[in-house]
């Protein structure tokens, strides 16, 4: 079993270039995040989705886009890069209990991304 | 935004006990939770409070106190592998997840 799969592991991208980071989950969960990790800062949200179809705001989402147009993948994009969007990216799937509550996230390998 | 507080680092002895503490101000609240990561690698789940009380699970510990916004980890018999980072994460009202900065742990021998 992949759990979940990020592509790339890691990339280096001048300023100003788009950039599509790639999230599949096989695990049929219904939610989805997306999540960027600082020195110092720990995990913060960028973008998330409840369910296929549905995305929504995190606390850090200016500058990034995401879609949710099957149940398995999330990906996430950078329309034009800036250097202070250099961080590890991790995407992170969770499914929901059957009293509506949601469980642990199951985080993938993350992406390194550098931007010149 | 959400605040959650955790210490920076903490180290201690191969064996011995250590107590990461966690307080937290959300916007509602549904559910505490602690992952471990170790460096270069993807966080990994340890455990999960929503009720008041102490949840054990092996050498690992976490209790939560939801009146006092506040929650540790409890890592007993330390061993090498245990040095990595711990987070500690609040699921709030609206079902999102928040992390705290996180604790850097280092065993020593």
């Amino acid at each position: 079993i992949a759990g979940i799969t990020q592509a790339p592991t890691s990339q280096i991208l001048a300023a100003g270039r788009r950039m599509t980071l790639r999230c599949t989950q096989d695990m049929r969960h219904n939610a989805m995040y997306w999540y960027r990790q600082d020195l110092g800062l720990g995990l913060r949200l960028i973008h998330y989705s409840n369910t296929a179809g549905t995305t929504g705001k995190g606390e850090v989402p200016d500058g990034y886009s995401v879609s949710r147009a099957n149940t398995d993948d999330f990906p996430l994009t950078l329309a034009s890069a800036v250097p202070s969007q250099t961080s590890v990216y991790f995407c992170a799937s969770s499914d929901s209990t059957e009293r509506g509550e949601l469980g642990e996230l199951f985080f993938g390998e993350g992406s390194r991304l550098t931007v010149l | 935004g959400q605040n959650i507080d955790q210490p920076t680092e903490m180290t201690a002895t191969e064996g011995a006990i250590v107590q990461i503490n966690c307080t937290y101000q959300t916007s509602g609240f549904n559910g505490l939770f602690w992952y471990q990561q170790h460096a270069g690698e993807a966080p990994t789940f340890l455990s999960y409070n929503v009720l008041d009380g102490l949840e054990e699970k092996g050498r690992f510990s976490s209790f939560l106190s939801r009146s006092k916004g506040y929650s540790y980890l409890l890592l007993k018999e330390l061993q090498m592998k245990d040095s990595a980072s711990y987070l500690c994460a609040v699921r709030d009202g609206d079902y999102k997840l928040s992390f705290g900065a996180g604790t850097t742990v280092t065993v020593r021998a």
